[in-house]
């Protein structure tokens, strides 16, 4: 089946500094990518949605000058939680669906656990 | 509004048949998706449902009655593994998954 890696699997971080997550789907091109940040027992909530070549599109609430996105490639997004503090702490988790945002399965990366100290 | 409703938790017993429930509000609708989600793990795609009727992939099936808005998994023999949260999202007119909370699902010896 189609393989969606995130990098890195877990970060610890001082409170201010900023942190990049990659998301790269490794055997399929991906015009579209999804965030998702889960809180623990709570849901997956989207934050945005990523898209090759053009500005990504942000969940209301979601902060986009905190968090940047950024979809270079096909094959890959990244996400940037900038000056980073405790509350950002979480597991974000990147989704991919293959075939364009209409087919009717996503890949999800492994996710990255984020601590910020 | 957009809504997706599913149990909180529910417990089995090893070997036994459960079925979580699962009803759903979207605009439009492209599909009913079910993921497990083990802790501390991302979600992982069990089955996909766009037309009403049962699915069945293995121990697990999924059901869809679009005219109700419903559909439930279905998981026979259960296993110890098969302890995990389990996620229901519908896929609306835009193609955006809306996830329900998860139904924790515990299995006893």
């Amino acid at each position: 089946g189609a393989v969606v890696s995130q990098h890195p699997s877990w970060v610890i971080c001082k409170s201010g500094t900023s942190v990049k997550i990659e998301c790269r789907s490794l055997d399929f091109q991906a015009t579209t990518m999804f965030w998702y940040r889960q809180f623990p027992k709570q849901s997956l909530m989207l934050m945005a949605t990523s898209n090759e070549g053009s500005k990504a599109t942000y969940e209301q609430g979601v902060e986009k000058d905190k968090f940047l996105i950024n979809h270079a490639s096909l094959t890959l997004s990244t996400l940037t939680v900038t000056s980073a503090h405790p509350e950002d702490s979480s597991f974000y988790i990147c989704s991919a669906p293959r075939g364009g945002r209409d087919y009717n399965e996503q890949f999800f990366g492994p996710g990255t656990r984020l601590t910020v100290l | 509004g957009q809504n997706i409703d599913q149990p909180t938790e529910m417990t089995a017993t090893e070997g036994a048949i459960v079925q979580i429930n699962c009803t759903y509000q979207t605009s439009g609708f492209n599909g009913l998706f079910w993921y497990q989600q083990h802790a501390g793990e991302a979600p992982t795609f069990l089955s996909y449902n766009v037309l009403d009727g049962l699915e069945e992939k293995g121990r697990f099936s999924s059901f869809l009655s679009r005219s109700k808005g419903y559909s439930y998994l279905l998981l026979k023999e259960l296993q110890m593994k098969d302890s995990a949260s389990y996620l229901c999202a519908g896929m609306d007119s835009n193609y955006q998954l809306i996830w329900g909370a998860g139904t924790k699902l515990i299995i006893k010896p």
